[in-house]
């Protein structure tokens, strides 16, 4: 099945640095990759959608100029947490796949942000 | 139980148990959803998907039930077992690719 990896799976930083996350298509194309947001007992908040070769499409409250999202191939996005502060720890997920079905939204592993 | 707020709703059930978690969705355009699993910090795993043109489908120990009339979706679980404690979201795409989430149920399983 389709595998998507998320790298790394967990992060500390001190705030005022930039992170990067990354997010693999293994075994297959991936034209749309989804980035999201979850804070403990919560749920999954999507931040941004990105098409391959194109720019994100940020919901709304979600800052594009903090959160960097890049899309430059079929089988990578990166998300770039830029000037990172405390209030900005939380587990980011992304997700990969074309339309349609559940294959279409396989899941990364999550990445833990701490920033202290 | 169930508690509200930022804190998940709690379904407890023993081992052997039949479980049934509850789901309303928002958006009557939705045409197709899911269920996921998530175990503590990792990733949302999928369970088992439905399109609205269905009112039930089938899988392995799982089912989900579709009631559109009332924006409602259900899954259940047969013989739960340990490894089935997790929490568990439903997921309704409303025709963009874009997957909106439920607030999610924690499903507690005792030996």
């Amino acid at each position: 099945g389709a595998v998507v990896s998320q790298h790394p799976s967990w992060v500390i930083c001190k705030s005022g640095t930039s992170v990067k996350i990354e997010c693999r298509s293994l075994d297959f194309q991936a034209t749309t990759m989804f980035w999201y947001r979850q804070f403990p007992k919560q749920s999954l908040m999507l931040m941004a959608t990105s098409n391959e070769g194109s720019k994100a499409t940020y919901e709304q409250g979600v800052e594009k100029d903090k959160f960097l999202i890049n899309h430059a191939s079929l089988t990578l996005s990166t998300l770039t947490v830029t000037s990172a502060h405390p209030e900005d720890s939380s587990f980011y997920i992304c997700s990969a796949g074309s339309r349609g079905g559940g294959e279409g939204y396989t899941f990364g592993s999550g990445t833990r942000l701490t920033v202290v | 139980g169930e508690s509200v707020g930022l804190h998940l709703p709690t379904l407890s059930v023993q081992e052997g148990d039949n479980s049934i978690i509850n789901c309303a969705y928002s958006n009557s355009a939705s045409d197709y959803f899911i269920w996921y699993k998530q175990e503590s910090g990792k990733g949302p795993q999928f369970i088992i998907d439905i399109r609205s043109n269905m009112d039930k489908r089938q899988g392995q120990r799982v089912t989900v039930l579709l009631n559109k009339t009332v924006k409602h979706l259900s899954l259940q679980i047969a013989a739960t077992q340990p490894g089935d404690s997790a929490v568990y979201f439903c997921a309704e795409n409303g025709g963009y690719s874009t997957l909106t989430f439920g607030k999610g149920t924690m499903l507690l399983v005792s030996p």
